[in-house]
């Protein structure tokens, strides 16, 4: 069955560097775009990257760009978000998710969620 | 960037009674439209996509109707376990948007 193992979040201080990764099993990582999504405390929820299947191609939200990264490493299928600059408003739970298929339209399966806190 | 808009934002029913759930859209998506459901602690959950079609392994009870910008999530006789926060989101355009929610509680 599909799973997706979230890890890496924790508190830091405004400004700093957080990276997130996702452990995924139950299906062929390198056939699928993967996603992460966050949910500030008590809010809905925001879609924040996505990277295609072999990692060419990335797209990011507006509240992110310049300074998240999304990446991936199919060898070891894993997701990977690098969070450089954080900020106070990027405190959430930070879910990977994958994608219905190539065209990345809805999210199908879904990680635990790792909290990331940012605050001093 | 397409505003989701659901109400209402709380729904009070009663065990084995009906769910009705709404969605609007900001501007036609057609049918690019997903619901999921989050329980407390928990992922979300996708429920239905394509506005209408059911995902894999959920209840018949769960269903999904509309096109454009109106859409409806229908849960027909209300188990002890569909207590949750439901969201809608488009796929119409980027970037993928949410609905604020619509939390169903017991009555």
């Amino acid at each position: 069955q599909v799973q997706l193992v979230d890890s890496g979040g924790g508190v830091v201080q405004p400004g700093r560097s957080l990276r997130l990764s996702c452990a995924a099993s139950g299906f062929i990582f390198s056939n699928y775009g993967m996603h992460w999504l966050r949910q500030a405390p008590g809010k809905g929820l925001e879609w924040v990257a996505v990277i295609s299947d072999d990692g060419g191609n990335k797209y990011y939200a507006d509240s992110v760009k310049g300074r998240f990264t999304i990446s991936r490493d199919n060898s070891k299928n894993t997701l990977y978000l690098q969070m450089n600059s954080l900020r106070p408003e990027d405190t959430a739970v930070y879910y990977c998710a994958k994608s219905d298929s190539s065209t990345w339209y809805y999210f199908d399966y879904w990680g635990q969620g790792t909290l990331v806190t940012v605050s001093s | 960037e397409i505003v989701m808009t659901q109400s209402p934002a709380t729904l009070s029913v009663s065990p084995g009674e009906r769910a009705t759930l709404s969605c609007r859209a900001s501007q036609s998506v057609s049918s690019d439209l997903a619901w999921y459901q989050q329980k407390p602690g928990q992922a979300p959950r996708l429920l239905i996509y394509g506005a209408s079609t059911r995902a894999t392994g959920i209840p018949a009870r769960f269903s999904g109707s509309g096109s454009g910008t109106e859409f409806t999530l229908t849960i027909t006789s209300l188990q002890s376990e569909d207590f949750a926060v439901y969201y809608c989101q488009q796929y119409n355009i980027w970037p993928r948007t949410f609905g604020q929610g619509t939390k169903v509680e017991i009555k």
